[in-house]
């Protein structure tokens, strides 16, 4: 069966500080992969979405970014995190009857 | 660009009644409508998708509608549980394999 796994669960980083949020999936193969992100009592707000390896494609402006270096991984980093950057990050993929998600990294910037 | 709109305030409903979510799309209509469960701290779960061409589907105790007329869809929950309480979440996409647009999500509180 399919599987995603995200780590970590929880983060708490200085603002200026660099992230790097891992995302891998196991049990399929070229998988369509997504990053979202949630506010506070607020909808999912995607961010990223890659359909391959190198190939990455940016829904909003900001100061994040994203790669896939493998088939089944997906990475979402940033040089210098701001506060606004604080949020619950989920990292999802496409099946044949919806999205899975993985558990999620909240993220709070200080 | 597509907005999903949910009703943003929580709906208190007591154990063994029907509840009965709202969600309105804005702009064209989408070739999915898909339902997600989510709990304080997680991802949301998968419950339900619905195409355009499709009138209503169950899963168990969930009924989904999908209206296009209306640009809406209607979530129930019959003979809901306390183990229901949760945030209900909708989302659309134009395409099977295309990105999904999500709602703010409506909160449920199912009361004993």
């Amino acid at each position: 069966s399919q599987t995603i796994h995200q780590w970590p669960a929880t983060l708490v980083q200085p603002v200026g500080s660099p992230l790097s949020l891992e995302c891998t999936v196991e049990g399929t193969s070229n998988p369509n992969l997504y990053w979202y992100r949630q506010a506070a009592g607020r909808g999912l707000q995607l961010l990223f979405y890659s359909v391959g390896i190198g190939q990455i494609s940016s829904e909003v402006p900001q100061n994040l970014s994203a790669s896939r270096p493998q088939d089944r991984q997906f990475i979402l980093s940033s040089k210098k995190l701001l506060l606004s950057d604080s949020g619950f990050y989920l990292c999802a993929w496409l099946g044949n009857y919806g999205y899975t998600f993985g558990s999620g990294t909240r993220l709070t910037v200080v | 660009s597509q907005k999903i709109e949910q009703n943003s305030e929580a709906l208190n409903i007591q154990e063994g009644k029907t509840a009965t979510l709202t969600c309105n799309y804005t702009n064209y209509s989408p070739a999915y409508l898909q339902w997600y469960r989510q709990d304080p701290g997680r991802g949301p779960v998968f419950l339900l998708l619905i195409r355009e061409n499709e009138k209503e589907k169950r899963k168990e105790r969930l009924k989904v509608t999908f209206d296009t007329t209306l640009k809406q869809s209607l979530f129930h929950i019959t003979a809901s549980q306390p183990a229901d309480s949760a945030t209900y979440l909708c989302a659309a996409s134009e395409a099977a394999g295309n990105k999904l647009t999500f709602g703010g999500g409506t909160r449920v509180l199912v009361k004993p």
